[in-house]
Formats: structure tokens, sequence, C-alpha cells
């Protein structure tokens, strides 16, 4: 599985846009990125994934670099609900363990 | 609406007693894990589990083991407690393949005091 690193921290202020990044330098060609957020002492809730395209849903849009080694997570207008631990993680299709690092807590402020 | 629930939100155990921590999940999923959650350390693995009666260690196995003997449940247990085995334990179900995100349960804070 790719190791991923975040920044530990962010702010952001209510009602702008929030941009996570994430860097997966050794993904491999077959693995998926993830996308995960974990609110205060509930488990982690899936957010968005993608493989090489930017994708959007509901919640967030996912954008893959061309070289796959990097990708950014994007809330579009921040509320104050939306502060949380982020988790970027990547898995392969033939794999099923899900690996996640320390996460970036994101605060959003009003 | 999709669900993963765990026996106990909190739950205190005295150091040497056997803990059982119980995942039920109703998406009739192949896979299940079980997680532990450290501040700092993120999410680490313990043990999961492919099919019934199936089970692979994880990263951090030791201390932990598990059993699977319904699709729809899968349990920790901490043989012997011991006070650094104190922290919130995550479960989790998916189908294989991407298609099939992780769904998490809400959690148990465990103490062994």
């Amino acid at each position: 599985d790719a190791k991923t690193t975040q920044p530990p921290s962010m702010d952001c202020a209510e009602g702008r846009a929030a941009n996570l990044p994430c860097n997966h330098s050794t993904i491999s060609g077959n693995e998926y990125v993830y996308w995960y957020r974990q609110i205060h002492s509930q488990g982690p809730q899936y957010i968005i994934h993608g493989l090489k395209n930017n994708e959007t849903n509901e919640m967030a849009s996912l954008i893959i670099t061309e070289d796959r080694k990097s990708s950014t997570l994007i809330l579009p207008h921040a509320t104050l609900r939306d502060t949380a631990v982020y988790y970027c993680t990547t898995w392969k299709t033939s794999y099923d363990k899900v690996i996640f690092g320390p996460g970036t807590s994101l605060s959003v402020i009003p | 609406d999709v669900k993963v629930t765990q026996s106990s939100r909190y739950l205190v155990k005295r150091t040497g007693e056997k803990v059982f921590l119980e995942c039920v999940q109703d998406m009739d999923h192949e896979n299940m894990f079980w997680y532990r959650q450290d501040p700092g350390l993120g999410l680490r693995l313990i043990y999961f589990s492919y099919d019934v009666k199936m089970k692979e260690k994880g990263d951090i196995p030791e201390g932990y083991s598990v059993s699977r003997e319904k699709k729809e449940r899968f349990s920790l247990i901490l043989e012997s407690a011991s006070t650094n085995q104190t922290s919130m334990y995550l479960c989790a179900s998916s189908t294989p393949g991407t298609s099939g995100s992780p769904y998490f349960g809400p959690g148990t804070r465990l103490t062994v005091t």
C-alpha cells in the first residue's frame, strides 16, 4: 500500500473553500485514492474516492494530479460542521486492507 | 440505512480481565476490520477478515485475537487486558474491491485500569 503524508493541521474560514493536500508519491497504477473524515468521538466517514480522473459528489471534490503522486480534497464552502480530522488513504483493487495515517485536523473558523 | 454497530460505546475493565468487543454489520459485507486509534498515531489495523472463519493479522495483532463465526459478526478479544490497550477501537466492513469503501462503526472507548 502507498504511504500517504498530510499536513497535521489546517485552518479555513467559514464559507471559504478548504483545500486539503495529500502526498502519495509511491502509489501504484491500480491503487485508488480514498478520503475519509472523522468528527470527534465518531467513526470515520467516507467522503470520496478516485483513480485518475477528478471526482465530485455532494460532499466534496477530489483533484488528482496527472502523475497521481498527490491529490487535493476540496470542500467548496466549508461550514463549522466540517471541522474534523481528514484522512487520505490508498489501496489496490486486489487488496482490502485499509491503512490510515495521522490525517489532517481541519478547523473551520467563524 | 447501512449500519455497523459495536456492542458498547464506553467500556471500563480491569487489568487481566478477558474482554470481548463485538461488531455487527447488516450490509452482507465479506470483509471486516478491527482498528485501534490513539492520539498522534492514526488508525492502526489489528486484524481483518475476508470471510467467515478466516482472519489475517494486521499491523499490531499482539495481545489480541478475533473470531468470525458468522458473516455479519466480527469479535475482537483481549485475552488478558493491559493498561496499554486503553484506546478507541473501531470496527469496519466492506465488500472486496474499490466499489465497497469501508463503513465504520461508532467506536468503543475502552479503558483498562
